[in-house]
């Protein structure tokens, strides 16, 4: 099983729906990230969070919100989609120490109609 | 300051060549620089990464340099195979949990 399990995979929705991606993980690391990936322009920083009760905004937060439900989920909503959040959305786990690898999950497609 | 300029965006090598992908960067807080290695359907893993304490470092066929001086580090795959074909991102982290990525180079190996 993957270390870092992000749901669904693939998601096509209409413009104004609200959507919840999820994200659960199986290293034991406290610290999760959400990005945002798009051709051309790498990865880009949504949120981040250290532990449960400690959440931030990254470089791109606006639109989206999220929620660390415990250490392990962590979970990124569009509360009112629209379609230049079409893109492919990365869930990332690294552990406390120090400055340490970050760990990606599979992705999630998401496209907005 | 806080970019990571990467390139070239794509890359086109012979089976058995060298594949060379640079990024330069501006912020001197940056002291982590992790490489990334993505194929189609999958999440980013980590490949390798150097400290600026050292000038190069070698994992198998695949060899960061870096130049402190000139705020440049590059990814070396030697002998490189078709199955090396995917995205290669370099990124900077200034010492904390916060990582900027270059924008990408998708690397093509001909066999």
């Amino acid at each position: 099983d993957a270390d870092v399990t992000q749901t669904p995979r693939n998601r096509i929705t209409k413009t104004g729906k609200r959507i919840m991606l999820e994200c659960s993980q199986t290293k034991g690391h406290d610290r999760m990230y959400w990005y945002r990936q798009d051709p051309g322009l790498g990865l880009r920083l949504i949120y981040y969070s250290f532990d449960v009760k400690d959440i931030n905004k990254g470089e791109i937060s606006d639109g989206y919100s999220v929620s660390r439900q415990a250490q392990a989920k962590f979970s990124l909503s569009l509360e009112s989609a629209i379609p230049n959040q079409t893109a492919l959305y990365f869930c990332a786990t690294s552990d406390r120490v120090g400055n340490q690898p970050q760990h990606f999950g599979d992705g999630t497609r998401l496209s907005i109609l | 300051q806080q970019q990571v300029k990467q390139s070239p965006q794509s890359l086109i090598v012979q089976k058995g060549g060298i594949s060379i992908i640079n990024c330069a960067y501006e912020n001197t807080a940056f002291d982590y620089f992790p490489w990334y290695q993505q194929f189609p359907g999958k999440g980013p893993a980590l490949l390798i990464a150097i400290r600026p304490d050292v000038s190069e470092k070698k994992e198998g066929r695949f060899t960061i340099s870096f130049n402190k001086s000139a705020k440049q580090f590059s990814l070396h795959i030697m002998d490189s195979q078709p199955g090396d074909s995917a995205t290669y991102f370099c990124a900077a982290s200034p010492g904390t949990y916060k990582y900027i990525f270059g924008t990408g180079t998708r690397l093509k190996v001909l066999a």
